[in-house]
Order: C-alpha cells, then sequence, then structure tokens
C-alpha cells in the first residue's frame, strides 16, 4: 500500500460520542499534519508533527486530541464534538526534513465527519 | 495573522486559457504552492515557486513576485478533467503551510 490512507473514509457522530481517526503514511515522511477543510473556507492547519514531536497546535479546541506514536501513524481523538465541527478532516504528511524547497505535503483522502 | 486572497469561481470553455491570482500577506516567506482538488478528493501538489519567474510544466505555468506578494497559476488547453478547487498555499516556516480559501474552476465543453 501507498500513500497516506485514512480511515475511516465517513462518521457519523452524536455530541456525546467518543471516536478516533487515523492516518497511515507510506512515504517515509517524517512530518504529519491534520487540517480541517469546511465548505468554502480555507483549510485549516490543526497540529503538527514532525518525528513524533508536536510542534505546531493551531489553537485548537481540546475536545480534538492528536496522537501520534510513530512517525507513519497518527490519530485524531474526538469527544464532546458540536455540530460545527462538521467538516472534511484532512491528513497529510511531508519529507520534512528540514533542508528546505517545496516540502511538498500529500494527502490522504479525508474523513468527512457528521456530528449530529 | 496569515492572509491569501484568490478568486472564488472561474469558469471557461475547453481550450481556453484561465489564471487564477493569489496575493498574501504572511509572516514568513519560503515559497508558493499550488494544490489541485477534485470534487471528493485529496488535494494534490500542483507546482512551487521559492524565486520570482515562472515555472512550467506542461500545460500549467505559475508565476511568483515576491515585491508583489502576488503569484498566478495559469491553466492553458483547458480540459474538463481540469474542473477542480486550485488552491494558491504559502509556506510561512519549516513545516507549515497556509492556504486560500480556493477557487473551483468550471470547465464548459
Amino acid at each position: 500500500e501507498t500513500g497516506v490512507t485514512q480511515t475511516p473514509r465517513h462518521l457519523v457522530m452524536g455530541m456525546t460520542n467518543k471516536k478516533s481517526l487515523k492516518c497511515e503514511q507510506h512515504l517515509g515522511h517524517n512530518a504529519m499534519y491534520w487540517y480541517k477543510q469546511s465548505a468554502k473556507k480555507p483549510l485549516e492547519l490543526m497540529f503538527v508533527y514532525n518525528f513524533k514531536e508536536q510542534t505546531e497546535n493551531n489553537s485548537v479546541p481540546s475536545r480534538f486530541s492528536p496522537e501520534c506514536p510513530n512517525s507513519s501513524h497518527l490519530f485524531l481523538h474526538l469527544h464532546t464534538l458540536q455540530p460545527e465541527d462538521s467538516a472534511l478532516y484532512l491528513c497529510a504528511s511531508s519529507l520534512g526534513d528540514g533542508t528546505g524547497g517545496t516540502d511538498t505535503q500529500y494527502f490522504g483522502p479525508g474523513t468527512r465527519l457528521t456530528v449530529l | 495573522g496569515q492572509s491569501l486572497e484568490q478568486p472564488s469561481e472561474v469558469t471557461a470553455v475547453e481550450g481556453a486559457i484561465v489564471q487564477i491570482n493569489c496575493t498574501y500577506q504572511t509572516s514568513g516567506f519560503y515559497g508558493l504552492s499550488w494544490y489541485q482538488q477534485h470534487d471528493g478528493g485529496a488535494p494534490t501538489f500542483l507546482s512551487y515557486n521559492a524565486l520570482d519567474g515562472l515555472e512550467e510544466t506542461g500545460r500549467f505555468s505559475s508565476f511568483l513576485s515576491r515585491s508583489d506578494s502576488y503569484g498566478y497559476l495559469l491553466l492553458q488547453e483547458l480540459q474538463m478533467k481540469d474542473s477542480a478547487s486550485y488552491f494558491c498555499a504559502v509556506r510561512d516556516s519549516d513545516y507549515k503551510l497556509s492556504f486560500g480559501a480556493g477557487t473551483t474552476v468550471t470547465v464548459r465543453a
């Protein structure tokens, strides 16, 4: 399997549920990212991990909790979400070796989350 | 804060040329990237400009003027498969991209 994969692809949850999104990259990259994409809005960076260490938390509410057990896996744990959290959640990875250049980000297909 | 402006929608016919402009105001600047996203799909990388000038990759070209904080993506010989959203993004630190809201390009027969 190649590239960046995300599971589940679709998720419907109630406001009191707890669920987790999973992302896996098979590219040998060092940096992984969570983004939120809402209609007609820019992609919002949520979290950045580089070499398993969190380097960015973009003022994300505590009801979103990331976990990066190794450079290939990234989770987003969800609890007591609000309806306005419904969106497409995208995971991405990049080489992240700090040498400059494009550091192109490779995106997974996303998880379409609906909070009822 | 970070700010990237691009048009929300563009419509053109097959075979035409479309230019998508992007102006930015960011705290740092390492380069301007463009990503394409088809409906229901993942964003995919198209091009990157770190220095002023034009970069050409097949039917797509990207331009950057750092002094004007401005860039554009040029789509030539439009095809139906080019119907998608196009995002400009500024790399403003080692590991961070700030994205524009996207331009939806609709190609008509």
